[in-house]
């Protein structure tokens, strides 16, 4: 099993550029999750989705977008990137809900993203 | 609202030496409590995790931590430090059943020197 895969694992963007980010994962998970990780500010959740077909905004959703149309993938958007989108994405996944069973979140290698 | 509190964003420890990594949080229902390692330029990975039952867990590497309800912490500790343990150290938490996220801390980045 690859696990959680994302694409790509780096990327350099101007202003105003749009890009996807790609995470798939082979473990039938039902719940996917997309991060943002700054210094000193740990993880931030930007969306997250329970199944699929659905999509929900996290903490800190403004600027992105995402699709869960495959259970196994989950996709992040951003239409018209800015600087402070700059950080490390990570993408992960769950089988279930955390507050049951105390479900383990998996993660991606994660992508580096620079936008100039 | 849940919140996680990593104290101290840095801690450096000598080879051998105990290591303790800080993590309170607050709660108004019994959580579950989980410490993730994430090594330089990759993901998050799981060390342990609280359920229920044994307050004392043990997970990879050599580290356990316990949970201490009176105190709401769940400090992460290894007896004896070894260089492949510097990485940075995410303690997390979720609540009941219902919930779909978990709360991350900031973060501690453990050093260990030669």
């Amino acid at each position: 099993n690859a696990g959680v895969t994302q694409t790509p694992k780096f990327r350099v963007l101007k202003t105003g550029q749009s890009m996807t980010l790609l995470c798939a994962q082979d473990m039938n998970h039902e719940y996917m999750y997309w991060y943002r990780q700054d210094p000193g500010m740990g993880l931030r959740l930007i969306h997250y989705s329970v199944g699929e077909g659905t999509t929900a905004k996290g903490e800190v959703p403004d600027g992105y977008n995402v699709s869960r149309l495959k259970k196994q993938n989950f996709l992040l958007g951003l239409e018209s990137a800015a600087p402070s989108q700059t950080s490390v994405y990570f993408c992960a996944s769950s089988p279930g809900s955390p507050g049951l069973a105390a479900n383990e979140q998996f993660f991606g290698p994660g992508t580096r993203l620079t936008v100039l | 609202a849940q919140s996680v509190t990593q104290l101290g964003s840095h801690v450096s420890v000598s080879e051998g030496a105990l290591v303790l990594l800080r993590c309170n949080y607050s709660s108004s229902v019994p959580p579950y409590l989980f410490w993730y390692v994430q090594y330089p330029n990759q993901g998050l990975q799981l060390l342990l995790k609280y359920t229920t039952g044994a307050t004392l867990v043990k997970g990879i590497n050599g580290f356990e931590a316990e949970f201490k309800k009176s105190e709401t912490s769940f400090h992460l500790t290894k007896p004896s430090a070894h260089m492949s343990d510097a990485a940075e150290y995410f303690c997390a938490v979720s609540e009941g059943s219902g919930t779909y996220k978990y709360i991350f801390g900031t973060g501690t980045r453990l050093k260990v020197l030669a």
